[in-house]
């Protein structure tokens, strides 16, 4: 358990579905990230907030929407999702300006889109 | 581009063997980190390993260490004693230091221990 919870853990969903997937840090970081883990493709950050505000934007497709309420929550909100879009998300934190690079991951959210 | 290469898709080791998992990487910068993650079938990125380039001193952590090599921008992770419990994919990844909060990851490799 490094402090940085996701659920759900699967998500199974249709074309024309949308849901969220949620991510919890317990570690009092101020920076978190959602990331994308593909088959045989090295990980592609998304999105970064640090200190509540969004500073990176991955050309990300407006299908996927972040949402950072605080320094504790971050969500990604999906809607008309494609199959292509299945992966594993991995939401991640770390500490700006002190150790930053050192980032703890959640177990992700397996997404399967039908 | 900042890129990291893997060059071995998967690994296998007999149970208390050493193996070497490598890693390349290209930037022009000069300061930077370079990590080795660890996922297990839960999933989890767990930090294995951390290098800061600055540092001549190759970075080690128990079982694991690793080869720096700067000017041939080289990283490789050595594990000494395998276990069964280090059956996982790893990952080789790098963040300039003082730029943004991109940290890029190589594609993996699959590690095999065998009993």
């Amino acid at each position: 358990e490094t402090g940085v919870t996701q659920t759900p853990r699967h998500l199974v969903m249709g074309m024309t579905n949308k849901k969220s997937l949620k991510c919890e840090q317990h570690l009092g970081h101020n920076a978190m990230y959602w990331y994308k883990q593909s088959a045989k493709k090295p990980l592609e950050l998304m999105f970064v907030y640090s200190l509540e505000e969004r500073v990176e934007n991955n050309s990300v497709p407006s299908r996927f929407s972040p949402e950072c309420p605080n320094s504790s929550h971050l969500f990604l909100h999906l809607h008309t999702l494609q199959p292509e879009d299945s992966a594993l998300y991995l939401c991640a934190s770390s500490q700006v300006l002190q150790g930053r690079e050192k980032l703890f991951f959640g177990s992700g959210t397996q997404l399967s889109v039908l | 581009a900042q890129t990291v290469t893997q060059s071995q898709p998967e690994m296998s080791v007999q149970e208390a063997e050493t193996v070497t998992l490598s890693c390349t990487y290209d930037t022009s910068e000069s300061d930077y980190y370079l990590f080795w993650y660890k996922q297990p079938p839960s999933r989890q990125m767990i930090l294995v390993i951390r290098q800061e380039a600055y540092k001549q001193q190759n970075a080690t952590e128990n079982r694991f260490s690793v080869n720096f090599q700067k000017a041939a921008k080289s990283f490789s992770l050595k594990i000494s004693d395998s276990q069964l419990g280090d059956a996982a994919m790893y990952f080789c990844a790098y963040i300039t230091q003082g730029g943004s909060e991109k940290l890029v990851f190589g594609k993996g490799t699959k590690l095999t221990v065998n009993p």
